[in-house]
Order: structure tokens, then sequence, then C-alpha cells
């Protein structure tokens, strides 16, 4: 019964390659998000997502982008991989009308070789 | 340019003592302001909210108070215990005429409870 999962736990890959990482939640949010944590802990967001709306933080590469197949899922793509892109994504969810807290999930550590 | 800034990037109290961690922010005018706990290896949890209107907010015995005067929140743990250490995050939702941007993290601070 987790409320935001997240596929797979660890990721391990080489440069010039292309993955993708899973994300659910069955709370019944309304919008999804994507973060990237860094070496140095800095939390930051990349993209939001509701049903209307796609919101690209300006500094993310085009080498990464959202899939969202339903309501439920956002998924990360991300093509030709580099050695920078090695941190930890958490994907999180929130109901946006009621201005709570987000909930994350337990996040995916990439590391680029 | 806008900021938020956790103070203190390490913070180490002694067991049965308050915690008190500082958030400020610059060049924003937040509709609210959340506190989120983080363990290694784990997401962060969703703490406390307090809005804008809102002086304090208490949960347990845990704290939070917001001044937008100050542009500042303070977060307290009292009778912390070892159990509480752990980074704790500070995040707001810059406002954009009404509309509420996505949630921007400061960097945290880790607390460390010795008994």
């Amino acid at each position: 019964d987790t409320a935001v999962s997240q596929t797979p736990k660890y990721l391990v890959t080489q440069m010039g390659n292309d993955k993708s990482i899973k994300c659910e939640q069955n709370l019944g949010h309304d919008t999804m998000y994507w973060y990237k944590q860094d070496s140095k802990k800095f939390l930051k967001i990349m993209f939001s997502y509701n049903n209307k709306e796609l919101i690209i933080n300006e500094t993310v590469p085009n080498r990464f982008s959202p899939k969202s197949p339903d309501k439920a899922h956002l998924n990360l793509h991300i093509n030709s991989l580099e050695l920078g892109d090695s941190a930890v994504y958490f994907c999180a969810s929130s109901q946006v009308t009621q201005g709570y807290g987000y909930t994350f999930g337990s996040g995916t550590r990439l590391t680029v070789v | 340019s806008q900021k938020i800034e956790q103070n203190s990037e390490a913070l180490n109290i002694q067991e049965g003592k308050t915690a008190t961690l500082t958030c400020n922010y610059t060049n924003y005018s937040p509709a609210y302001l959340q506190w989120y706990r983080q363990d290694p290896g784990r997401g962060p949890v969703f703490l406390l909210l307090i809005r804008e209107n809102e002086k304090e907010k208490r949960k347990e015995r845990l704290k939070v108070t917001f001044d937008t005067t100050l542009k500042q929140s303070l977060f307290h743990i009292t009778a912390s215990q070892p159990a509480d250490s752990a980074t704790y995050l500070c995040a707001l939702a810059p406002n954009y005429g009404g509309s509420q941007g996505n949630l921007i993290f400061g960097k945290g601070t880790k607390l460390s409870v010795k008994p």
C-alpha cells in the first residue's frame, strides 16, 4: 500500500544509454513531480505535471522528458546519459487545491559510469 | 535573486534540549511554508505547513513560526530525542500572482541529537 512508488531503486548504466524511471501514486493526487537530489543533497524541481499542464524547469536539459500515461503515473525518460546525471531522483505527488505537503517516493539512485 | 537559506548545515544538541532550526528567504512572497524530514536513503516526509496569515503552528513536540516581515521561519523540536536525528528541509511555494509555483527547497539542516 505504498503511496508513491518508484522503480528501480538503484540504476547503474553507461554513458550514452537511454533509461527510464517509473513512478506511480495511489493517493488520487492531481499533480506529480520529479525532483533531483545531487551529491550535496540539494533537492531541485525538474518537472511538475497534472492533466492540464506540464511545467518544466528551464534548467533541465531536453534529454530529460516526463511521460504520463494516466493521472497515477509519471515516468521519467533520460536520453544519452551523462556522468553529471548521476544523482538521486525523487518522484512526488500532491493535491494542489488542498495546499498540503508533497508525498515523496523513496528515490532512485542513478549512477552513470 | 530568489533564495531559501537554512543557516546551519549541521546542528548538534543534547537529548532533552530544544532544537531550533532557521529558514530565511528572499524575494519570495509565499502563501505558505513547509517543513520536511529526510532520513538517509529515504525521501522527504512532510511534517508541517504554516500559512502566511498564521504566526505559529504546533504538532506534538514540533512548533513552527512564520514571520513574513522578517521573511523567516523557525522550526522547534522540544524534548529532543536521538530518534529526531535527521535532515530537516524548509520548503516554500512561490506565489505567482495568486497561483502557486512548485515547492522550492532549502539545502537542509542535519540535526544530531546525542544521548
